[in-house]
């Protein structure tokens, strides 16, 4: 069936350090591709998607693009801020409107 | 501003009772769902609903129930026939379109449910 891998966290990292936050995915057709991040005490909220192989999705600094090749949607960010520290979502989905969540992968940005 | 409204925040649950948490939508989405999360597992679906009066079972249905009348409205009930019902609960909803794909949900702020 279709699964989703994260890596484990947390990752810890210094403000304007380099984010990356591995995401591999196991699907039996072509799926849309989420990232989605969760503050302290909050719901989720969409970070980027994208729909197809090679598309690059961004929004707020954060981009990921759709690696058919190597069934990876890998987050990344040049410069992060204590501002970013949250858990990460990565997710994937069909026109089914069901969506399969990662675990979670946990990020805080020291001053 | 739309949005997603869960109530309450906290609810304490004594052994033996039902519990039901609440879920409105203005957003005017057809698709509404509710997950479970508990640490270092992620999110997992108990249920969701792409219409007015109909919904299916997700990954984790047993001992919680739903019901769908109206379009914005989505409520959760947890059963005293779940055993383990401590956990942080998320509804979120989203627009139904097959033609289109899959597309983004919107989250409320979570219900933290605990057993007394």
């Amino acid at each position: 069936g279709d699964s989703v891998t994260q890596m484990e966290g947390p990752v810890t990292l210094s403000e304007e350090a380099f984010l990356t936050i591995n995401c591999t995915y196991t699907a039996t057709g072509y799926p849309s591709l989420f990232w989605y991040v969760q503050y302290p005490g909050e719901g989720l909220q969409l970070l980027l998607k994208a729909t197809k192989a090679d598309d690059k999705g961004s929004n707020k600094g954060f981009e990921a693009t759709y690696r058919k090749e190597t069934t990876s949607f890998h987050l990344e960010k040049g410069s992060v801020q204590v501002s970013d520290s949250a858990v990460y979502f990565c997710a994937l989905g069909y026109n089914t409107d069901k969506l399969i969540f990662g675990t979670g992968t946990r990020l805080q940005v020291f001053p | 501003d739309g949005g997603i409204t869960q109530s309450p925040k906290y609810l304490f649950r004594k052994e033996g009772q039902n519990v039901t948490l609440s879920c409105e939508q203005n957003l005017n989405h057809d698709a509404m769902y509710w997950y479970r999360q508990d640490p270092g597992q992620g999110l997992r679906l108990i249920y969701y609903s792409q219409i007015v009066n109909d919904f299916q079972k997700g990954d984790i249905a047993e001992g919680y129930s739903v019901s769908r009348e109206k379009k914005e409205s989505f409520p959760l009930t947890v059963t005293s026939a779940q055993k383990n019902p401590t956990a942080f609960y998320l509804c979120a909803s989203s627009i139904h379109n097959p033609l289109r794909g899959n597309q983004p949900q919107h989250f409320g702020d979570g219900t933290r449910l605990s057993i007394l």
